[in-house]
């Protein structure tokens, strides 16, 4: 089992939609989760982090985390075809160290159609 | 602009023939990771300085190392590039723990 899972798509959402993005994780001891936005062969670009359950809002940009149901999600309001990209799901867990570890799901292509 | 700067964007190197992949930064963090990302893949963590300190990951072939010789620049040394390690490779840094990393634009490799 991957420990950070997103369904690969591609989602394709019409201009002006809702984009809706999903992520679950398998370590309980995941403390904080982070959505990258990357465009086609560029580098990952961090858009959104959350730690606490619930929502956390940011312009056009709505993150949800719901630990007990291990999941994570990214919602895009007003998608523009801009949005197009793959999408990177992120979990960091502490680990007991003063380090700790980031991993990071495969991504869901977004398509944002005009 | 404080920026984390990979060289070259692409390179293109034999099967076989060592090959010098490079990462600068000017934000002053004290962590620095490579990453391998192939197509429709997670990138895959390679290993990372902690400051001075070089951690490998376990599955990290024998074939990739790292240098840093100072807290700006760190560098990825392939010895023998086979055709499996054509792929994106990504420099990002972090402040302390690996929560929000600053990413490079990466390197693409090639293996001719």
């Amino acid at each position: 089992q991957k420990e950070v899972e997103q369904n690969s798509g591609p989602l394709s959402v019409p201009e002006g939609a809702i984009a809706s993005l999903n992520c679950t994780y398998s370590d309980r001891g995941s403390q904080s989760f982070f959505w990258y936005r990357q465009y086609s062969g560029k580098s990952p670009e961090l858009i959104m982090f959350i730690y606490s359950n619930g929502d956390k809002e940011d312009g056009r940009f709505t993150a949800q985390l719901n630990k007990a149901s291990q999941y994570v999600s990214l919602l895009i309001r007003d998608s523009q075809p801009s949005d197009s990209a793959t999408y990177l799901c992120a979990a960091f867990n502490a680990g007991g160290t003063s380090y700790g570890k980031l991993t990071f799901g495969q991504g869901t292509i977004l398509t944002v159609h005009p | 602009d404080a920026m984390v700067i990979q060289n070259p964007r692409y390179q293109v190197t034999q099967f076989g023939k060592p090959v010098t992949l490079s990462c600068s930064q000017t934000l002053n963090h004290n962590v620095m990771y490579w990453y391998q990302q192939k197509s429709s893949q997670a990138p895959k963590l390679l290993f990372h300085y902690y400051d001075k300190d070089f951690n490998n990951e376990a599955d990290t072939p024998d074939n990739f190392q790292s240098r840093r010789p100072n807290t700006s620049f760190c560098f990825l040394d392939i010895r023998s590039p086979g055709l499996g390690d054509a792929a994106m490779y990504l420099c990002a840094t972090s402040r302390d723990r690996p929560r929000a990393q600053h990413f490079g634009d990466g390197t693409r490799l090639s293996i001719l």
